[in-house]
This record gives structure tokens, sequence and C-alpha cells, in this order.
């Protein structure tokens, strides 16, 4: 199955400094989805995009769904050490009539203290 | 509180042995998934089941099995034919229509003997 290139793939970062993620397709994407996961549990839903252009926060975090709907970004402003994780970016097909996802690799985040 | 539980944590499998994941969710959602992770890369699709009663293979459904008998259960049963079945199991709903995000359970960990 196809997956998202997701990028970069790790980040190590001193605490307060910005991040910034991304995920690209070769194909229309309707729906971008960013997820967080902490070793050992499941995803957790950071913030949904619907629409081209759309540009969306959640406290410290901010994601854009690209205007082309092949790409998406997250940034993460000023991070603090509870950002460790793996963030994962997450896309429907346009053409899509199932709930079906496609994932990309994650991008493993640490921040040194 | 309405969630999605996954039980065991933590499984292990000995040779020749089938072995059931369950996933049970109480939001109400009409779709359900089953993803594996394998370390450094993403989620794969396994299977997924839109209603009750019906479920249809992901990118790597062989070696597995399901069932859909209630709306708020969706089994996994690894069977003695997936030959490398160590690996984190996920668990996924969503709500109707198809842009409505999935929300995960904590996962399953299973190893062999």
């Amino acid at each position: 199955g196809q997956q998202l290139n997701q990028s970069p793939q790790s980040m190590f970062i001193q605490e307060g400094e910005d991040v910034s993620m991304n995920c690209t397709s070769s194909s229309i994407f309707n729906t971008w989805l960013w997820y967080k996961q902490d070793p050992g549990e499941g995803p957790v839903l950071l913030i949904a995009l619907y629409k081209a252009g759309e540009l969306t926060s959640n406290g410290r975090l901010t994601a854009q769904f690209g205007i082309t709907r092949k790409d998406s970004f997250l940034n993460i402003s000023a991070s603090i050490p509870s950002d460790v994780g793996i963030y994962f970016c997450a896309g429907r097909y346009g053409s899509s009539n199932t709930g079906k996802l496609i994932f990309g690799q994650g991008t493993t985040l640490q921040v040194k203290p | 509180d309405g969630g999605i539980t996954q039980s065991p944590k933590y499984l292990f499998r000995k040779e020749g042995q089938n072995v059931t994941l369950s996933c049970e969710q109480n939001l109400n959602h009409d779709a359900m998934y089953w993803y594996r992770q394998d370390p450094g890369q993403g989620l794969r699709l396994i299977y997924y089941s839109q209603i009750v009663n019906d479920f249809q293979k992901g990118d790597i459904a062989e070696g597995y099995s399901v069932s859909r008998e209630k709306k708020e259960s969706f089994p996994l049963t690894v069977t003695s034919a997936q030959k490398n079945p160590t690996a984190f199991y996920l668990c996924a709903c969503s709500g109707q229509g198809v842009n409505q995000p999935q929300h995960f359970g904590d996962g399953t960990r299973l190893s062999i003997l």
C-alpha cells in the first residue's frame, strides 16, 4: 500500500526551539490529520484539516493543508520536553469513499532540556 | 468516559498457535480498523469494517482474520499462518462520514515465545 513521504525522519532539538515537519503525496488528498504517539500508547489526534489552504492551530501547534492538496506541514513553537514522541501525518484520498487513511512513516522528536 | 479499549496490553504467542486481540469501543462509531506497527515504520492497515457484519482486507491481511458481529467489537485473530507476528497492534474507530478522524486504542504488543 502507498505511504506518505514524511520528513524529517527524526529531530533532536533544544527546549524552546521551533519544530517543523511535513508530508507529501503524489495523489490529491481531501483530508489531512496529524497525530502524536507516546511510547507504548496509541496515536492521539492533534489537528484535522479538511480544506486546501486551511491553517489550524491547537495551542503551540499549527498545521496547514497545502494549496495543491498534496502536502501538509506541522509546526510546533517553543518546544518543551513533553513534546517528545512520534508525530504521524495521515491523509485520505480525494477519490476515497471509505474512512481509510494513509499514514506517513513518522517523525521522532527528541527535546533536550 | 467514551473511548476505545484494547486488551490485553501484552500478549505472547507460541509456535502454531492462534491468538485473538480484543478491541471494544463505546463511542457508537460505525467504522473500525486494525493496524500493525513495526519499529521505524508507519501504520499498515490489516482489516477494516465500515458496518456490522461486513469487513474488508487492508494492505497486509494475510495471516489475520476478523469478525464484526457487534457494532462495539472488532476482534483480530493472528493465525499460525502469520509467520512474523511480533509487532504493536493498534485498533481505531471513526464516526459516520468518510471525513471523520480515526481514534485509537492504546495498542497490544504481541511477541513470540
